[in-house]
């Protein structure tokens, strides 16, 4: 089952814009990240936060990390076409070994 | 990086037969792979998990007759679909992690279409 939240479900842009997207979980975790998906193909790992961190800066990406609320944050700065994509937040449990549990992901549309 | 391979990445099939999908770690080994499903313009549904050398563990309402999965080596995992049926039409896409607790690299994905 699904444990993590995302919002918004569709997010449209322009090129130059900056891109938030919401991530809320349920259970404690021991890791979040976040994975993007261009159509019809695999996941692309973007990047990964641990539970004991905050924020993680990775080129245009910007990760927050809540464990008190339960939630990240993703950020793309200056936005471009090619950013068009699904994205995806993942959260790793200390009780289920490797295993990820996939939000519902966003749909960045970023217009040229 | 790692890498993971998913073969066939798409494969049309008529009903009642048989599907098999290969993923491979190329470059790392895999104890632990894991098979998910996704419909169009939906999240990953976690399918099971495959384990080298034992049983897979499936997922609540994944049908493990109608999914097998084998775990022969430490490099290939397989799904197979069997006796498909138009209902079983969709993304199929396999996953590993090179490290415990660190990112996991997807295969491709397989776009099975069942007629």
């Amino acid at each position: 089952s699904q444990q993590g939240e995302e919002d918004p479900q569709a997010l449209s842009i322009q090129e130059g814009e900056n891109a938030t997207m919401n991530c809320s979980y349920k259970t404690s975790i021991n890791n979040l990240q976040w994975y993007r998906q261009n159509s019809g193909r695999g996941l692309v790992h973007l990047i990964l936060i641990r539970s004991n961190e905050r924020e993680k800066h990775s080129g245009r990406l910007r990760v927050t990390l809540d464990t008190s609320k339960k939630s990240s944050s993703l950020l793309i700065t200056a936005s471009r076409a090619a950013d068009t994509a699904s994205y995806f937040c993942a959260t790793g449990r200390e009780t289920s070994g490797s295993r990820l549990t996939f939000g519902e992901g966003t749909q960045l549309t970023v217009n040229p | 990086g790692a890498v993971v391979s998913q073969h066939p990445s798409r494969v049309i099939c008529k009903s009642g037969t048989s599907v098999k999908i290969e993923c491979r770690s190329l470059d790392f080994q895999a104890t632990t792979m894991f098979w998910y499903r996704q419909f169009p313009k939906q999240s990953l549904m976690l399918m099971a998990t495959s384990n080298e050398g034992s049983k897979a563990t499936y997922e609540q309402g994944v049908e493990k007759d109608k999914f097998l999965i084998n775990h022969a080596s430490l490099t290939l995992s397989t799904l197979t679909v069997t006796s498909a049926h138009p209902e079983d039409s969709s993304f199929y896409i396999c996953s590993a992690f090179p490290q415990p607790w660190g990112e996991a690299f997807f295969g491709q994905g397989t776009r099975l279409t069942v007629v």
